[in-house]
């Protein structure tokens, strides 16, 4: 079973500058999360999507990030503009529907870099 | 006050000893309890979970759950260098549908 995908793997930008993040979930799974994790801190979640709906994104500065998940599969994260505090990985995760429902599978992250 | 708070690190332990990470957390609603390794530069990745209050035993790792306390924890036995990583804590309540309130982690360093 292939796991969650993301890219790019690394990003530096500027200030003000905009970024976007890929995930591609786990077949079949119906449940999407965006997390960032600031260095020495846990993850923080910043949206959850069930299929295409949004569940929680009430920890997402609107003002500055957007995400979707167009057509309940492949989900994308932006920031526009960016600030050096969004200096984080940005973790995808998935969750089955059923079988090991209790378990989330992360993929390997985006590490972005504001300077 | 934090919703998940774990013990500060890093603590060290040498090989072969019992190594014990402990959260509190501080929503009572809360239902499901999950310990996450993550090693450096890598993502989480899920150790165990519990629900009931009492011991869950998987190989050298037991997870310890007391909700009256508010308190889990998670012993690692036979501490080996390949368990040094941050070890996060993680709760969820049922109905918010999977959302993950994570601890701040805490790092584990098994020497040789």
């Amino acid at each position: 079973e292939a796991g969650v995908a993301q890219s790019p793997r690394y990003k530096i930008i500027e200030k003000r500058q905009s970024v976007a993040f890929w995930c591609n979930p786990i077949s079949g799974h119906a449940t999407l999360y965006w997390y960032q994790q600031i260095l020495g801190q846990g993850p923080k979640l910043l949206i959850q999507f069930q299929n295409n709906g949004v569940v929680d994104d009430s920890q997402l500065p609107k003002d500055r990030f957007s995400a979707e998940r167009l057509k309940g599969v492949d989900s994308t994260l932006k920031i526009q503009p960016a600030k050096l505090e969004d200096s984080a990985v940005y973790l995808c995760a998935s969750r089955p529907t059923s079988g090991r429902a209790s378990e989330q599978f992360f993929g390997p992250g985006t590490r972005l870099t504001v300077l | 006050q934090k919703e998940v708070e774990q013990n500060s690190g890093p603590l060290s332990v040498p090989e072969g000893a019992i190594a014990s990470l402990n959260c509190t957390y501080s929503d009572r609603g809360s239902q499901s309890f999950f310990w996450y390794r993550q090693y450096s530069g890598k993502s989480p990745e899920l150790i165990m979970f519990i629900y009931s209050n009492g011991d869950k035993e998987d190989g050298r790792f037991t997870a310890q759950l007391n909700k009256a306390s508010q308190y889990v924890s998670l012993l690692i036995r036979d501490s080996q260098p390949s368990d040094s990583a941050t070890y996060l804590c993680a709760v969820r309540r049922n109905n918010q549908g999977g959302k993950l309130i994570f601890g701040q982690g805490t790092e584990l360093s098994v020497k040789p």
